[in-house]
Formats: C-alpha cells, sequence, structure tokens
C-alpha cells in the first residue's frame, strides 16, 4: 500500500478566505486525482492530474501536482459556504508493480461558514 | 443516465447472517471496485476487478467475496458478517483502470450487530 499523507484533517474557515489543502507521500504516482465527498453521497472527482509541475484549475480550485509526483496541492480562493465538503486525493499504484489498486488519503474534511 | 447503482442503500443484520451488496454500473466500464469508509481511516479499498473474471485484492479483503461474472455487475459478499464489518460502502467504476476517473455509488450503510 502507498500511503497518502492529507493535511491538515479539518478545516474551518469564513467566507471569503483562501485556504490550502495538502496531499503527499514517499511513492512516486503515475497520476494523482482529487475528489469532494458531501455527506450521504458518494465522491465525485473535481480533477486528475498526471504530468509533474502540472496546474489546473477549475474556478476558484488551483490544483498543483508535485514535480517528482509525489505529492499534491488543492488551494481556493474566496471559498464558499458550497465548498463545504470532505476532500480526497487518491494515487494509482500502476507505476509501481503493486498491481493497479487506487489508495486514497484520508481526506481533508472542510467548514466553510457564512 | 450514467450511474453506478448500489443496492441496498442501508441494511441492518446480524453476526453471521450471509449477505450481498449488489453494484451495478451502465457505462460500460471495465474496471470496478469496492470500498469502505470509516472515520478516522478513510476509503480503503476492500476488492478490485480489471475486467469479467479478473478480480485482485485490495487493502482489506478479509471477510470479503467478490465475483465479476459480467461486465456490469460486481456484487460484494459477506459470507459471515461480523460486528468489525460495520461500516459504509462504496462501489465505483472507470473506463479502464485506476487512473481514470471513479464514478461512485451512493453507498451502503451496513450495520451488524
Amino acid at each position: 500500500t502507498q500511503l497518502l499523507e492529507q493535511s491538515p484533517q479539518f478545516l474551518s474557515i469564513q467566507e471569503g478566505e483562501n485556504l490550502t489543502v495538502y496531499c503527499n507521500s514517499s511513492s512516486v504516482f503515475s497520476s494523482l486525482q482529487w475528489y469532494r465527498q458531501e455527506p450521504g453521497e458518494g465522491p465525485v472527482l473535481l480533477v486528475t492530474v498526471v504530468t509533474g509541475g502540472e496546474v489546473k484549475k477549475l474556478k476558484r480550485l488551483t490544483f498543483q501536482f508535485g514535480d517528482a509526483r509525489k505529492d499534491s496541492s488543492l488551494h481556493i480562493t474566496a471559498a464558499q459556504t458550497g465548498d463545504t465538503g470532505l476532500y480526497l486525493c487518491a494515487g494509482d499504484s500502476s507505476y509501481s508493480n503493486s498491481g493497479y489498486a487506487l489508495n486514497f488519503g484520508k481526506g481533508t474534511s472542510l467548514l466553510v461558514t457564512p | 443516465e450514467a450511474q453506478v447503482t448500489q443496492n441496498p442503500r442501508y441494511l441492518i443484520t446480524v453476526t453471521g447472517k450471509k449477505l450481498t451488496v449488489t453494484c451495478s454500473q451502465n457505462m460500460n466500464h471495465e474496471y470496478m471496485s469496492w470500498y469502505r469508509q470509516d472515520p478516522g481511516l478513510g476509503l480503503r479499498q476492500i476488492y478490485y476487478s480489471m475486467n469479467v473474471e479478473v478480480t485482485d485484492k485490495g487493502d482489506v479483503p478479509e471477510g470479503y467475496k467478490v465475483s465479476r461474472k459480467e461486465k456490469r455487475n460486481f456484487p460484494l459478499i459477506l459470507e459471515s458478517p461480523s460486528p468489525n464489518q460495520t461500516s459504509l460502502y462504496f462501489c465505483a467504476s472507470s473506463f479502464q483502470g485506476p487512473n481514470q476517473p471513479q464514478h461512485f455509488g451512493d453507498g451502503t450503510r451496513l450495520s451488524i450487530l
């Protein structure tokens, strides 16, 4: 199992603030995916990053894949209450010889208050 | 509508009574997998399947069985459920593998008494 460490575990901020959450590993991944999960629902994919150093933007969300493909970050600008949820990163093992499993971090639980 | 459908959504049962959670996808996906989600432990993969008749263990396979006889279905079987299998379970599918977008079902909350 290739561990993905997410930080912080919990984050509570007010609307309009900026924030960054991190996803770190000692392993190299061929790609990293970011999901958001809301209570009572399954995770929904936000973005996949594939190339080392890649930056992808999704409206106010900016995702970056580390140069060494071991870590990633998610930056939210001017957070809104609708951004509340559990943010999960996931890395696939196909870059190693560990088969075709997909490993998730434990997630960052974000609460944005008015 | 493209979707992954799990049934049941909720189940309360007793130790030792065999149960099956069904999962079906209508997107012709080859890769399917099962996860359990527990507080403080996150999403952990139980089993995955690269295609029909091809299954492999994830991180926490003990106490579970799966089968992939048809492309669209990937049932999760608990032959003799125990209380430590009380959890929220998710089925997911993707076109070809773990490096592609995963489509998740809405989850099945199992309580084993």
